[in-house]
């Protein structure tokens, strides 16, 4: 089955602990990026990845890192998490194909409380 | 920036229809997207439009776009329970990269 995964689906954790979260996909595609949703605001970018080894920010970037050093995985690196970075965060991809509208496919999401 | 609006919420009686409005200000857009977002899952897509499209039906979903005015909408006939959820409009530029609306969350009455 075609799938976006993230892991853990839940976690709480306390200021300045680091954590990754994993995100996987199998459908072999280029683009990845993460984003946090939060109430009202909608999902904003955090960091994106065009192809392996390939990242730039995105729209609220400050306080995450990402590595992409294979095609299929992107974790989102919180060196030292906040309490403002509680949040719903969530893992998509997408083919850079220019035939289709290109859609993007969301994993389930990560609920992250910082305490 | 690209900024996209949404109404935060809509009360609908079964059987009704309901329509969802949003705002954009990136004329560049290439395409339009609509999410719906049911409790505890991921965004699926629902529906897109090209930008040079004003109308897309597709079962009990119709897309509008007034492109001159940057106004989206999308309309669910014959509204169901199982069409609650937060709804979200998107827009997507050249290089689609995707710009969120806040989302409108629907609930459907019976």
């Amino acid at each position: 089955e075609a799938q976006v995964t993230q892991n853990p689906r839940y976690l709480i954790t306390v200021t300045g602990k680091k954590l990754t979260v994993t995100c996987s996909q199998n459908m072999n595609h280029e683009y990845m990026s993460w984003y946090r949703q939060d109430p009202g605001l909608g999902l904003r970018q955090i960091y994106y990845s065009m192809n392996v080894e390939v990242t730039d920010k995105g729209d609220v970037p400050e306080g995450y890192k990402v590595s992409r050093k294979e095609k299929r995985n992107f974790p989102l690196i919180l060196e030292s998490p906040s309490p403002n970075q509680t949040s719903l965060y969530f893992c998509a991809s997408r083919s850079t194909g220019r035939s289709s509208y290109n859609e993007q496919f969301f994993g389930p999401g990560t609920r992250l409380t910082v305490l | 920036g690209e900024d996209v609006e949404q109404s935060l919420f809509l009360s609908v009686r079964e059987g009704d229809s309901s329509v969802i409005n949003c705002t954009y200000t990136d004329s560049s857009s290439t395409y339009l997207y609509w999410y719906k977002q049911e409790p505890g899952a991921g965004l699926q897509l629902l529906t897109y439009i090209f930008s040079n499209m004003d109308m897309k039906q597709d079962q009990r979903l119709t897309v509008l776009l007034n492109k001159k005015d940057k106004h989206l909408s999308l309309r669910i006939a014959d509204t169901q329970t199982g069409d609650s959820a937060i709804y979200f409009c998107a827009e997507g530029d050249a290089g689609n990269k995707l710009t969120f609306g806040g989302g409108t969350r629907v609930l459907v009455k019976p």
